[in-house]
């Protein structure tokens, strides 16, 4: 999306392993960073998200932190599995609009 | 409870036709999205509503107009289809809490595969 930039694009982790995916963002008045999940020929799905008066999250294997100050948000994959492997999107919501990063294909191997 | 579901799920259009494609939730959302994503890349905004009767530009909107005559429905057309407009489409809606600003998950449709030859 114009407003989010999403790295890496790919990546690749041996089961077990943590996964970081980092997104940054120039609008300040940013104050929704949801996270989602798309399998293969399905459609995305939340797995997390974080609003801006908050700065850490977590969800059993999965956490995302925010920075305001910096700009950025990440999504953190722990002790990961097969069923990991996926596109992942960080979004951005400033206002009414809802935008997405270019998106991480991970791919778990075992 | 369906959910949001689109209409068709696919579709093969020659350059130059027109077609709509339709999103329908029955989640009582305000906000209604329209992305493309194509191979390799993420999903951009084309179009969004945040009620009945409003729609707005969203990242690409060039090629494509919207409508939102009623709540639970937000209809993409395509007045003239080029082979640029080949990809997946997906609708998601979303419900308001608070303040009126997009803050809640949103919800997304399967999809509609669209190639224009």
């Amino acid at each position: 999306g114009e407003n989010v930039e999403q790295h890496p694009s790919t990546l690749s982790v041996q089961e077990g392993d943590s996964a970081v995916i980092k997104c940054t963002y120039s609008d300040s008045a940013s104050n929704y960073f949801p996270w989602y999940k798309q399998e293969l020929g399905k459609r995305p799905q939340l797995i997390i998200d974080i609003r801006s008066n908050v700065g850490e999250k977590k969800d059993q294997r999965i956490a995302v932190t925010l920075n305001k100050t910096a700009k950025h948000f990440s999504l953190h994959i722990t002790e990961t599995q097969p069923e990991d492997s996926a596109v992942y999107f960080c979004g951005l919501a400033a206002g009414n609009k809802l935008t997405f990063g270019g998106g991480t294909r991970v791919l778990v191997k075992p | 409870n369906a959910g949001v579901t689109q209409t068709p799920k696919f579709r093969v259009l020659k350059t130059g036709q027109s077609m709509t494609l339709l999103c329908a939730q029955d989640m009582n959302h305000e906000y209604m999205y329209w992305y493309r994503q194509d191979p390799g890349m993420g999903l951009r905004l084309i179009h969004y509503s945040v009620g009945e009767g409003t729609t707005a530009k969203g990242e690409v909107p060039d090629g494509y107009n919207v409508s939102r005559l009623k709540k639970q429905n937000f209809l993409l057309g395509l007045e003239s289809a080029a082979p640029s407009q080949t990809s997946v489409y997906f609708c998601a809606s979303s419900y308001v809490r608070g303040q009126g600003t997009m803050n809640t998950e949103a919800f997304f449709g399967q999809g509609t595969r669209l190639t224009v030859v």
